[in-house]
């Protein structure tokens, strides 16, 4: 049973368009964090988000926190073929275990 | 390089032998932990080092995993007897402490094992 579900499991959008992923918990969670992963490659993560409610942007990657701390979203602006990937979330319970999502496979059509 | 580096890359093996599945965290990186990736699921928690020890074994599947860690440094995950089930990516990951909120916590790239 995964504690954290993302949704969708697959996005595949044209060059230029937007898109949202999410990752929703019954659980509170210290802080969450997002991952992007390529094949053959291990995770490389991408932001902490640790405050309810708290909003985080990278370049084109917007990422936010639940007021409760159960969920989190990650949407990317205008997105590119190298945008393309597996996009993880994970959620810190405590100081050194994260409970991954089964992630959200994004492709990037050019 | 400066990464974590994990081998083999990829294993085959049969059902019934033993594995040994290596990791090489980055120098300095007082944490260490392995997870395992199945197709379709996402990372899966097995055990965390703090230096040569390992305060939380609890996500270990069975006691046919064991891993340990010497030299505060490079650590051996084995698999005994292994089953069709064990198939799977072995991810490896090291941070400067076990607190995540204060350490990135760096993957290396995986093993690849697959049970025939």
């Amino acid at each position: 049973t995964q504690l954290l579900e993302q949704s969708p499991q697959f996005l595949s959008i044209q060059e230029g368009e937007n898109l949202t992923v999410y990752c929703n918990s019954s659980s509170v969670f210290s802080s969450l964090q997002w991952y992007r992963q390529e094949p053959g490659e291990g995770p490389v993560l991408l932001v902490t988000v640790v405050t309810g409610g708290e909003v985080k942007k990278l370049k084109r990657l917007t990422f936010q926190f639940g007021d409760a701390r159960k969920d989190s979203s990650l949407h990317i602006t205008a997105a590119q073929p190298g945008d393309t990937g597996l996009y993880l979330c994970a959620g810190v319970r405590g100081d050194y275990k994260l409970s991954f999502g089964a992630g959200t496979t994004v492709t990037v059509r050019a | 390089g400066a990464g974590v580096s994990q081998s083999p890359s990829n294993k085959v093996t049969e059902k019934g032998k033993d594995v040994e599945l290596r990791c090489d965290p980055i120098s300095g990186h007082t944490a260490l932990y392995w997870y395992r990736q199945s197709l379709g699921q996402g990372l899966e928690f097995l055990i965390y080092f703090q230096g040569n020890s390992a305060p939380d074994k609890s996500g270990l599947p069975s006691d046919r995993f064991s891993a340990e860690r010497t030299g505060g440094s490079v650590s051996t995950l084995t698999i005994q007897r292994t089953q069709q089930e064990d198939s799977a990516v072995y991810l490896c990951a090291s941070s400067l402490g076990g607190q995540y909120r204060r350490n990135t916590i760096y993957f290396g790239e995986g093993s690849w094992l697959t049970v025939v």
